[in-house]
Order: C-alpha cells, then sequence, then structure tokens
C-alpha cells in the first residue's frame, strides 16, 4: 500500500529552470493538492483538484502551474524557478468533498535554488 | 475568516510527564478538525479526527484530543509522553467554504527530554 508517492525526493535548481514534480495515490482519491512548507509558517496550499479535470488555486499559486493527469496523478511545475521558491514540497489526497478522513501526505520534495 | 490557531511554536516537556499541545478554531457551522503529526524529513500522518460525537477521540499512539465547542478549542493530549514523541504537531480544520480543502495551523514543535 504505496499511498502517495512524489518524486523526486531532493533536487536542486539554478535560477531560471524549470521542472515539474510528480505525484500518484493509489487510493482511488478524488481530490489532490500541493503544499509548501516553510519554517515558521505551516503548510501554504498553492494549488488543489477537487475532481478529475478541475484545478483551482490556493493561497500561493503565483510561480506554478499543475496538470491533473488522471484521477492518479497531480503534477507541478514551476516554470522558471527562483530562490524564493525553496522549499519542501507536499502532495495530498483525500476522498473529497467529505473529507471525513483528512488527506493522505506524500514525504516531500526537498527543493533548494541557487 | 475560517481559521486556525496553535498559540504554543514549542512545547517542552519530561518524559513520563502529561503533554497537552493546544489548537483553537473559528469556522463557521460544525467543525471537522484533525490533528496530524510530522517527524524530521517526513511527510505528515494522521493522528486522530473530530467529526461528531463523543468529545474526547482517541487515536494513534496513545493520543487523544478533546473537542470543547464553548471554547472553540481541539487541544491534544497524552497522559505520558515518550521521547520518541517529539515532533511537529499540526492542527487543522475542514474549510467551510470549501469542504475539499482543510486549514491548517502553523504547528507546534513538541520536545520530550528523557
Amino acid at each position: 500500500n504505496a499511498g502517495v508517492t512524489q518524486t523526486p525526493k531532493f533536487q536542486v535548481l539554478k535560477t531560471g529552470q524549470s521542472m515539474t514534480l510528480q505525484c500518484a495515490q493509489d487510493m482511488n482519491h478524488n481530490s489532490m493538492y500541493w503544499y509548501r512548507q516553510d519554517p515558521g509558517m505551516g503548510l501554504r496550499l498553492i494549488y488543489y483538484s477537487a475532481s478529475e479535470g478541475t484545478t483551482d488555486k490556493g493561497e500561493v499559486p503565483n510561480g506554478y502551474n499543475v496538470s491533473r493527469l488522471n484521477k492518479r496523478e497531480f503534477s507541478l511545475r514551476l516554470e522558471s524557478a527562483a530562490p524564493s521558491q525553496t522549499s519542501v514540497y507536499f502532495c495530498a489526497s483525500s476522498d473529497g468533498a467529505t473529507n471525513n478522513y483528512g488527506y493522505t501526505f506524500g514525504s516531500g520534495t526537498r527543493l533548494t535554488v541557487v | 475568516a475560517q481559521s486556525v490557531a496553535q498559540p504554543e511554536d514549542q512545547v517542552n516537556v519530561a518524559e513520563g510527564n502529561p503533554l497537552t499541545v493546544k489548537c483553537t478554531y473559528s469556522v463557521s457551522g460544525n467543525p471537522y478538525l484533525f490533528w496530524y503529526v510530522q517527524y524530521p524529513n517526513r511527510g505528515l500522518q494522521f493522528l486522530l479526527k473530530y467529526i461528531t460525537g463523543d468529545n474526547l477521540v482517541k487515536g494513534s499512539y496513545g493520543f487523544e484530543a478533546e473537542f470543547n465547542k464553548s471554547q472553540t478549542s481541539f487541544h491534544l493530549k497524552k497522559p505520558s509522553a515518550l521521547v520518541s514523541d517529539s515532533a511537529l504537531y499540526f492542527c487543522a480544520v475542514r474549510d467551510a467554504d470549501s469542504s475539499y480543502k482543510l486549514i491548517f495551523g502553523s504547528g507546534t514543535r513538541l520536545l520530550v527530554r528523557p
């Protein structure tokens, strides 16, 4: 039972480079989310996908794009990385509108932009 | 506005002593409340939730939480702390405006000293 799988686990980018963070879940969850975690700021929602085929902006969407490729996969793209995007990124999934069971989180991607 | 507050950045407790990590919330309607734990270099793990029913909720690893509607609080407790409980703890509430989303507190670091 893999749950939520994120790749890569670590990445170093130069300013201006692009990359895509991958996320896949095997729990047949409808909703998926991307968060960033910074010291002293808790978790901030970047984008979410309430269901397959839909995506919506969260609290801090600037500089990011997402794709809900299918029900299992939800990717996060940085088109032109900036040092301010240095963070730990978490993907999560949930059973959707009921959300009775909260989220299941991936193990995170630690991104450094130099 | 809906929100979750964790008033303590850090809680220190001696092993074997009881611990409390505080959480207060502000949300319209009936709250769906959650606690998550994050160990170093790991994703967040679900501890327990309150949806309805008994105000005292029991969860994983011997943790419990008490829902208090009049004080709008959902404090996390454990009767006897272990060194291995040292971690970052997040309180969360389901967003009443968008039930797909959870609103997270800023986190409280728990340090249990031997």
